[in-house]
């Protein structure tokens, strides 16, 4: 099983709508959870954390479900500049910090 | 708003020859982090630094990888004899608590 796995995509929606990108990790031992965002040929850029209780910041929300080990993300009235990859990203913990990050999920909004 | 650089940019080598890449992480983080992407696959972590040592690698990090901070301010990663699969991104990271990353060094193996 893959340690931290999504599905690819692509998601093509048009403007305005809401789209919802799911994770899922293997280790229940981890410990953080962040989506970062990543555009074509470029660096991961941290687009939230992830809590338990959920969070929101703007148009998107993630929630985490521990006992499920799965981590979603929900963008409400999509961008044209919503258009990346995003990826889920999990500190596996046991006193590690390197980050395990997800294959990535490729959203593209639509005019 | 600080951010982390690297350099260079894009780098083009021969097999076999040595490369260094360089970064410099934003000036209050104790921890520093490689991680490459292969074109169309993952990020994939290669080491952590903290403490003027190696606190963390994986199982790509061979002999092959060396990492140093020099002074006060770079952090690089060395690859001394380089394979053709070597050819990825490399991007360096610095964290206090979350990582921020660099704008990666493309790394052409030919």
């Amino acid at each position: 099983r893959k340690e931290v796995e999504q599905d690819p995509g692509p998601f093509n929606v048009p403007e305005g709508a809401t789209v919802a990108f799911n994770c899922t990790y293997s280790n229940s031992a981890s410990q953080s959870f962040f989506w970062y965002r990543q555009d074509c040929r470029k660096e991961p850029k941290l687009l939230m954390s992830v809590y338990s209780s959920g969070n929101e910041d703007g148009r998107f929300t993630a929630q985490l479900n521990r006992a499920s080990q799965y981590i979603s993300l929900l963008i409400r009235d999509s961008k044209l500049s919503d258009s990346a990859t995003y990826l889920c990203v999990v500190n596996m913990g046991t006193g590690r910090r390197a980050l395990t990050f997800g294959s990535g999920t490729r959203l593209q909004v639509q005019p | 708003e600080p951010e982390v650089t690297q350099t260079p940019s894009h780098q083009v080598t021969q097999m076999g020859q040595e490369v260094i890449l360089r970064c410099v992480p934003i000036s209050n983080h104790l921890y520093f982090y490689w991680y490459r992407q292969i074109l169309g696959q993952k990020v994939e972590f290669l080491v952590s630094f903290y403490n003027n040592e190696i606190s963390e690698k994986s199982e790509i990090f061979d002999d092959q990888f060396s990492v140093e901070r020099p002074d006060g301010s770079n952090f690089t990663l060395k690859i001394r004899s380089t394979k053709l699969e070597d050819s990825a991104m490399y991007f360096c990271a610095s964290a206090s608590e979350t990582q921020y990353f660099g704008p990666g060094t493309r790394l052409l193996v030919l």
